[in-house]
């Protein structure tokens, strides 16, 4: 069982670039969280789907954030017009349905995102 | 609105003391639950132990054990037998049950073992 998987692992950017970020959650799990940490802070919820359904954002979450998750396997994260304020580390997260482990969000390494 | 304070921004112990870090959070829901992650330098978060608000029982894995104390909303960490790579920061994180399952974390406390 491969755990969370992040693609890219950093990711240099000047401002007012689009970016966008992967994450590729454990197989079967059909919850997936997206997080961003900045330094010094504890990690702060985004937005969660199920399955390929949206089903809650964070006023976080501005109209130049947008995440999709098609088919309910993978899911991007893309930021457009990056700012500087946007540089963190952004966090997907899965989570199982039916064992019993399923109250447990299980992390991806992050991206790193700096822009400059 | 759920929170979780950390006050012990950092922490240092010497290896194979035991050491407790602190967490409070305010809810008013009966379902929920809560969470020790570990983030140690450059790597990912990994759970450390997780506790369900309606369970009694402290929970206990391996060093690691929790002090779950609903009516004053505190849980707190310890690790006994510190060992260097227990090097990291620890976030304290509450789960409201239902729908979504959305993670709050701490701030987090910086343990530092030192040999």
């Amino acid at each position: 069982d491969t755990g969370v998987s992040q693609d890219p692992r950093h990711k240099i950017t000047k401002r007012g670039q689009n970016v966008t970020f992967r994450c590729d959650p454990i197989s079967e799990h059909n919850r997936l969280y997206w997080y961003r940490q900045t330094l010094g802070q504890g990690p702060e919820f985004l937005t969660y789907f199920q399955n390929e359904a949206q089903l809650e954002k964070s006023r976080l979450l501005s109209d130049r954030f947008s995440a999709e998750r098609p088919k309910g396997s993978f899911s991007t994260l893309e930021i457009q017009r990056t700012e500087q304020g946007d540089s963190a580390m952004y966090l997907c997260a899965s989570r199982g349905f039916g064992d019993k482990s399923t109250d447990t969000q299980y992390f991806g390494p992050g991206t790193r995102l700096t822009v400059l | 609105a759920q929170t979780v304070t950390q006050s012990q921004p950092e922490m240092s112990v010497q290896e194979a003391e035991t050491v407790t870090l602190s967490c409070t959070y305010d809810t008013s829901e009966n379902n929920y639950y809560l969470f020790w992650y570990k983030q140690p330098p450059s790597r990912q978060m990994i759970l450390v132990i997780r506790q369900e608000a309606y369970k009694q029982q402290n929970a206990t894995e391996n060093r690691f054990s929790v002090n779950f104390q609903k009516a004053a909303k505190s849980f707190s960490l310890k690790i006994s037998d510190s060992q260097l790579g227990d090097t990291a920061m620890y976030f304290c994180a509450f789960m409201k049950g239902g729908a979504t399952n959305k993670l709050i974390f701490g701030t987090g406390t910086l343990l530092a073992v030192q040999p």
